[in-house]
């Protein structure tokens, strides 16, 4: 099965600063890579989503960007906020059964 | 606008007793799946449907039972709890393949 690993398993920056998320998954049939944001005491919500036939994809202040080849995918927090605080999974999938990574806590420091 | 409604939010059992845990959605999707959330494992799926009267397995099955009767209601049920399955449970529903997953807002479920 697939098998995503995330890094780093915690983040602290500035406020104002930028934040990155690395994934890297093994399956190389998935085709579907989202990333949710979980604010304490809720349910994971997707944020942006990248498919395998682009490159990049950009809403606002975040981004995310697809190396096919390497099996590997980030997500680009910029102009960090206090309202980025919050735990960020990976997820990648080749149907509907989503396969996660560990996690990342972003906290952003004001 | 209800979307994934988990019941109960909060439960404490004693080892050896059974529950089930809700879910039910109101967007006519066709996959559920339930997750449960560990610190520093990220959430791994317990058992997933593709509609009603269809039901598999995923990564950490053991333990639990579920049935989709209905498009709408996805329980989750645990035969004889056991502190190992102390945890937050997410159950979440998804239109079709390779598109948004939205999920529920859990269940802390405490096993003594």
């Amino acid at each position: 099965g697939e098998n995503v690993e995330q890094h780093p398993s915690t983040l602290s920056v500035q406020e104002g600063d930028s934040a990155v998320i690395k994934c890297t998954y093994s399956d190389s049939a998935s085709n579907y890579f989202p990333w949710y944001k979980q604010e304490l005491g809720k349910g994971p919500q997707l944020i942006i989503d990248i498919r395998s036939n682009v490159g990049e994809k950009k809403d606002q202040r975040i981004a995310v960007t697809l190396n096919k080849t390497a099996k590997h995918f980030s997500l680009h927090i910029t102009e960090t906020q206090p309202e980025d605080s919050a735990v960020y999974f990976c997820a990648a999938t080749s149907d509907y059964k989503l396969s996660f990574g560990a996690g990342t806590t972003v906290t952003v420091r004001a | 606008n209800a979307g994934v409604t988990q019941t109960p939010k909060f439960q404490v059992l004693k080892t050896g007793q059974s529950m089930t845990l809700q879910c039910a959605q109101d967007m006519n999707h066709e996959y559920m799946s339930w997750y449960r959330q560990d610190p520093g494992m990220g959430l791994r799926l317990i058992h997933y449907s593709v509609g009603a009267g269809i039901t598999d397995q995923g990564e950490v099955p053991n333990g639990y039972n579920v049935s989709r009767s209905t498009t709408e209601d996805f329980p989750l049920r645990l035969l004889s709890a056991a502190p190992s399955q102390t945890s937050v449970y997410f159950c979440a529903s998804t239109e079709r393949g390779n598109t948004e997953a939205f999920f529920g807002q859990g269940t802390r479920l405490t096993v003594v």
